[in-house]
């Protein structure tokens, strides 16, 4: 059973960083993109980052490109988002999810969570 | 840029009853949509990929439906834990979402 669990939110004042985890098991993880996305009651859902299995290639959403950073160690199943240059419009609920494959691009499972609120 | 608008915003029904969720593209970038469940305090969980095939474990009273810019998410016979927020999902240049249908008891 595939299992994400996020870690690493909490408050964080304007212009400070932030590093959340994610902590994959119940499937090859080495074999999956991966990605971050985040979620607001204004905003909705939003689309964050993926990086490629192997950690090869990463793109980003225009909202956060040149100020976070994904990243994944295959060999401890762990993925990472480093944000840097926290805004107050960074404040959100953060999954990181698992991408399938299908005719197209979806996510097939999701982590509960982790908050980031900015705030000074 | 792509924009997902979903309708209604909330939709009030009662259990048995069908609920007809609406998400429309600004413009036609593929025929396959995703659509996600998602409760209170839990994550989101995918129903439908391809616009129309279930995912494992979901139950045959949804339905997806639609191409182009027009697609449809059928639930028929709801159930008390069918009640939820509903969004859709699709990949132009990147992942877009909706903003979201919330179903809620009449």
């Amino acid at each position: 059973q595939v299992h994400l669990v996020e870690s690493g939110g909490g408050v964080v004042q304007p212009g400070r960083s932030l590093r959340l985890s994610c902590a994959a098991s119940g499937f090859s993880f080495s074999g999956h993109r991966m990605h971050w996305l985040r979620q607001t009651p204004g905003k909705g859902m939003e689309w964050v980052a993926v990086i490629l299995s192997d950690g090869s290639n990463k793109h980003y959403g225009d909202s956060v490109k040149g100020r976070f950073t994904i990243s994944r160690d295959n060999s401890e199943n762990m993925l990472y988002l480093q944000m840097n240059s926290l805004r107050g419009e960074d404040t959100a609920m953060y999954y990181c999810a698992k991408e399938v494959i299908y005719g197209e691009y979806y996510f097939d499972s999701w982590g509960q969570g982790t908050l980031v609120s900015v705030s000074s | 840029e792509v924009v997902l608008t979903q309708s209604p915003a909330t939709l009030s029904l009662s259990p048995g009853d069908t609920a007809t969720l609406s998400c429309r593209a600004s413009q036609a970038v593929s025929n396959y949509l995703g659509w996600y469940q998602q409760k209170p305090g839990q994550a989101p969980r995918l129903l439908i990929y391809d616009t129309s095939k279930r995912a494992a474990g979901i139950p045959a009273r949804f339905r997806g439906s639609g191409s182009g810019t027009d697609f449809t998410l059928t639930i028929s016979s709801l159930e008390p834990e069918d009640f939820a927020v509903y969004f859709c999902q699709q990949r132009s240049s990147w992942y877009i979402f909706g903003q979201g249908t919330k179903l809620e008891i009449k």
